[in-house]
């Protein structure tokens, strides 16, 4: 399928777990991010990256780790899941200025850590 | 410190009137602002843009509004549908600035048939 897609759309676990949640892009945009929608503060940037083996951090990146081996593929590991992790996450994608700066968003991957 | 605030957390209009949502921004470095639309269930969706160098966007429906003396900006959609029902997020950047961009914590409209 063309566009932005992550896996899983849900997914519960336990205190402690490691967990990762996918993103797989299929225009080749060489930045890719990772957000966190929570009640109350919209959506905040995790971790970005510029192009491939290039992330760098934004504004909440305690306990996640992010790599990009590949260009249309950006995972988000939760090494060591708390409460405070249950969320929505979205990743996006954006080709930078060529495109305006418009960044296209995957459905999201709703997380319970129970 | 919230660089984008959107102080409206919600908003309720008649169907064919208008929705105005408001935005503003403390750093006046922005220079690139967006306008998101998000339904439930689903990841949010470019909307409208526009650049420091204009103060005025339209694409059929829907107008941005940017003052920068003020640094506030807002979405105008004339008139007004059912189907306009969502949760809508104001984000601006820096050009040259890594891309990022700064999401406001979303207004939701309603529109009453």
């Amino acid at each position: 399928d063309a566009g932005i897609t992550q896996s899983p759309r849900y997914k519960i676990t336990e205190t402690g777990r490691q967990v990762t949640l996918m993103c797989h892009q299929t225009w080749s945009h060489s930045y890719m991010f990772w957000y966190r929608q929570d009640l109350g503060h919209g959506l905040r940037l995790i971790y970005y990256s510029a192009a491939a083996d290039i992330t760098d951090k934004g504004e909440v990146p305690d306990g996640y780790v992010v790599s990009r081996s590949k260009t249309e593929n950006f995972p988000l590991t939760l090494e060591s899941a708390t409460r405070s992790q249950t969320s929505v996450y979205f990743c996006a994608s954006s080709e930078g200025l060529a495109s305006g700066g418009i960044q296209y968003f995957g459905a999201g991957t709703r997380l319970s850590v129970l | 410190d919230q660089q984008v605030k959107q102080n409206s957390p919600s908003l309720s209009v008649q169907e064919g009137r208008i929705s105005i949502l408001n935005c503003d921004y403390t750093n006046s470095m922005f220079d690139y602002f967006l306008w998101y639309k998000k339904y439930p269930a689903e990841g949010p969706t470019f909307l409208i843009s526009i650049s420091s160098i204009k103060d005025k966007n339209e694409d059929g429906r829907f107008t941005v509004f940017l003052n920068k003396s003020a640094k506030h900006l807002s979405l105008h959609i004339v008139p007004s549908q059912p189907g306009d029902s969502a949760v809508y997020f104001c984000a601006a950047s820096v050009e040259g600035g890594s891309e990022k961009l700064v999401f406001g914590k979303g207004t939701k409209l309603t529109v009453n048939p």
